[in-house]
């Protein structure tokens, strides 16, 4: 089964709108983290937020949220007020076994090509 | 300004060929990782290391071998190059410390064409 699943190929949002980028994951471990990664032409992988499994509040990061539904097993990406520099494909992904120490691999989806139009 | 460098950043080799994809990181990072990335598919694992001379196998290990004899160092050996290796190899390292919120660091990537 896929640990991390993005179901959205592409998407396109107005400048100065807000757009949710899709998420859901799978695990049987209590202890986890999520992340978002932003990944432009460029190449380079930019770390956006993360999410423990712990944390009771949704994270935010400037104007990126992450929309955290545990029991729904849901990390949703929002950014608010799009620019047309959030032109990139975004990658969710996932780091289990937080608590037993591991080596902490992290599981990436597919990802979304985000596309902001003017 | 925390650093994870990658030998080549475009490489074409022919089939059959051995080849070294080196990774270096400047942060006394313990955990390193190779990933490939294809369109449509994301990042696939192929191995990672969580100290010297450690490694395990990722979600496609098959036809790549990895080598860490240093802690700052990691390297993805190819052994006989064949076209369906073709792809861009992104190497990432991170820490152990305490925090759980330590993400991953990237280096700028290695397209690699196999012909």
């Amino acid at each position: 089964a896929q640990k991390i699943t993005q179901t959205q190929p592409g998407m396109f949002v107005q400048e100065k709108e807000a757009v949710t980028l899709d998420c859901t994951y799978d695990t049987s471990d209590q202890s986890y983290g999520l992340f978002w990664y932003k990944q432009p032409s460029s190449g380079e992988m930019i770390f956006l937020i993360y999410q423990g499994s712990y944390d009771e509040q949704n994270a935010t990061e400037g104007r990126y949220s992450l929309n955290f539904q545990k029991a729904r097993k849901s990390a949703n990406l929002v950014i608010s007020a799009s620019q047309l520099g959030d032109s990139a494909m975004y990658f969710c992904a996932m780091r289990e076994g937080l608590a037993s120490g591991s080596a902490r691999q992290l599981t990436f989806g597919s990802g979304t090509q985000l596309t902001v139009l003017p | 300004d925390v650093k994870v460098t990658q030998s080549s950043r475009y490489l074409v080799k022919r089939t059959g060929e051995k080849v070294f994809l080196e990774c270096v990181q400047d942060m006394d990072h313990e955990n390193m990782f190779w990933y490939r990335q294809d369109p449509g598919l994301g990042l696939r694992l192929i191995y990672f290391s969580y100290d010297v001379k450690m490694k395990e196998k990722g979600d496609i290990p098959e036809g790549y071998s990895v080598s860490r004899e240093k802690k700052e160092r990691f390297s993805l050996i190819l052994e006989s190059a064949s076209t369906n290796q073709t792809s861009m190899y992104l190497c990432a390292s991170s820490s152990n410390r305490a925090r759980t919120d330590t993400e991953a660091f990237f280096g700028q990537g290695t397209r690699l064409t196999v012909v």
